[in-house]
């Protein structure tokens, strides 16, 4: 069975500081996936990761994905308040895109 | 604009009265799916749709029926809901084969409250 986990769960930080969220997986799969919750609201993609080291970049947010280690990693940069938001995870069991598990999710908080 | 629409937003039922939470997407995507998102769980999905009259179950089909009769709709229907299925839920659509533009559109959600 395919385990996501995240870690941590429940970050606080300052504006203008960097921080990594962690997200391994227990499985081999090549696809991963974040999304992005705001309180209340629906889920927005972020990324998507197909191959071993890929890395994509917008604004202060940065994925990564390392198959070998079964590990991605979303690094911000310099946080403002807006970046205050949950923050998940998911792995693709299949190789379509089609049988995602997600991780438990990051609720990250930016202090100003 | 490009959206997922479920309806309702909001809804209480009581246990064994059956009911369906629509989806509807306008992108024209092949693959729909449902998931339920519970405290402290993350997202689990129910069943999924590859195409019409394609669908296949997901981690947590019981006690959930779907249907996909066209590309754009992909309704949730609960038989006889019960308590433990209180949660929120959403149906999401994407692209197939769209390599890295495979993003998942999400609907709005739809709270449901079985008593």
């Amino acid at each position: 069975e395919l385990k996501v986990e995240q870690n941590p769960l429940f970050l606080s930080m300052q504006e203008g500081k960097n921080y990594t969220i962690y997200c391994n997986y227990s499985t081999t799969s090549d696809r991963l996936y974040w999304y992005r919750q705001d309180p209340g609201k629906s889920l927005e993609s972020l990324f998507v990761l197909l191959s071993n080291g890929a890395v994509k970049q917008e604004g202060r947010l940065m994925a990564s994905l390392d198959t070998k280690a079964r590990l991605s990693t979303l690094h911000i940069t310099a946080a403002v308040h807006d970046l205050s938001a949950t923050y998940f995870c998911a792995v693709d069991k299949a190789t379509s895109g089609s049988r995602l598990t997600f991780g438990e999710g990051t609720q990250l908080t930016v202090n100003p | 604009e490009a959206q997922v629409t479920q309806n309702p937003r909001y809804l209480i039922t009581v246990t064994g009265k059956k009911l369906t939470v629509t989806c509807s997407q306008n992108m024209n995507h092949e693959y729909m799916s449902w998931y339920r998102q519970d405290p402290g769980l993350g997202l689990r999905q129910i069943y999924y749709s590859m195409n019409v009259e394609v669908t296949d179950k997901g981690d947590v089909p019981e006690g959930y029926k779907v249907s996909r009769k066209e590309k754009r709709n992909f309704p949730l229907i609960l038989e006889s809901p019960s308590p433990n299925q209180t949660s929120l839920y959403f149906c999401a659509s994407k692209r197939q084969g769209g390599g890295t533009n495979e993003k998942l559109f999400f609907g709005s959600g739809t709270q449901l409250s079985v008593l």
